[in-house]
């Protein structure tokens, strides 16, 4: 079993539509979390970044953890065609902090006009 | 791209070459990584360094050596090329606990 497991999807949705992408995971060691987002031929750009359970918002994206369940979402409202891309999702944890991430495979989203 | 630059960006070489890709950053960040990219295997780490001369193995770390002799630069090397190290090759850097932020790659094609 991979420590990280991401849908590869891919996910097809109308523009306008509500997003939600998730992981789950297995080392309960992991404190931090992070969703990238990645364009063709691009490198992964951070997007949301959280080292808590609960909910973080940043303008159409919330990102949700939920460790008890070992557990994370990041939520896209009012899809865009530019919101088209992989989203990878990333976690770390102690000793090592941020700094040895587990990605997941990542999730190739296309947002149709 | 987070003062991030990879070079060369592309590159084809034949099985049994070396094979050095360069990473360098204007950030002044301690920390520089090596990852590959797979379909399937999503983001891989290969060598990292948390400081200039110290560096530690990731993932899958066979077949690679890495270096840095400055802040700025991180260098990756396949001392002997195979064709299962063709891959789309990321550097990314980070400071503290702050999140990785990645270049845009090299594309290695190994024929």
């Amino acid at each position: 079993q991979k420590e990280v497991e991401q849908d590869p999807g891919p996910l097809s949705v109308p523009e306008g539509a509500i997003v939600s992408l998730n992981c789950t995971y297995s080392n309960s060691a992991f404190q931090y979390f992070m969703w990238y987002r990645q364009y063709s031929r691009k490198g992964p750009e951070l997007l949301m970044y959280t080292y808590s359970s609960g909910n973080k918002e940043d303008g159409r994206f919330t990102a949700q953890v939920d460790k008890s369940s070992k557990y994370i979402s990041l939520f896209i409202r009012d899809s865009q065609p530019s919101d088209s891309a992989t989203y990878l999702c990333a976690m770390g944890g102690l000793p090592q902090g941020a700094q040895k991430l587990v990605f997941g495979q990542g999730t190739r989203l296309t947002i149709n006009p | 791209d987070a003062g991030i630059t990879q070079s060369p960006r592309h590159k084809v070489t034949e099985t049994g070459t070396p094979v050095t890709l360069r990473c360098h950053q204007t950030e002044n960040h301690r920390y520089m990584y090596w990852y590959r990219q797979d379909p399937g295997h999503g983001l891989r780490l290969i060598h990292y360094s948390y400081g200039v001369k110290d560096t530690d193995k990731g993932e899958v770390s066979d077949g690679y050596s890495v270096s840095r002799s400055k802040t700025e630069d991180f260098l990756l090397t396949l001392e002997s090329a195979t064709s299962s190290q063709t891959s789309v090759y990321f550097c990314a850097i980070s400071e503290g606990v702050q999140p990785q932020h990645f270049g845009d790659g090299t594309r290695l094609s190994i024929l």
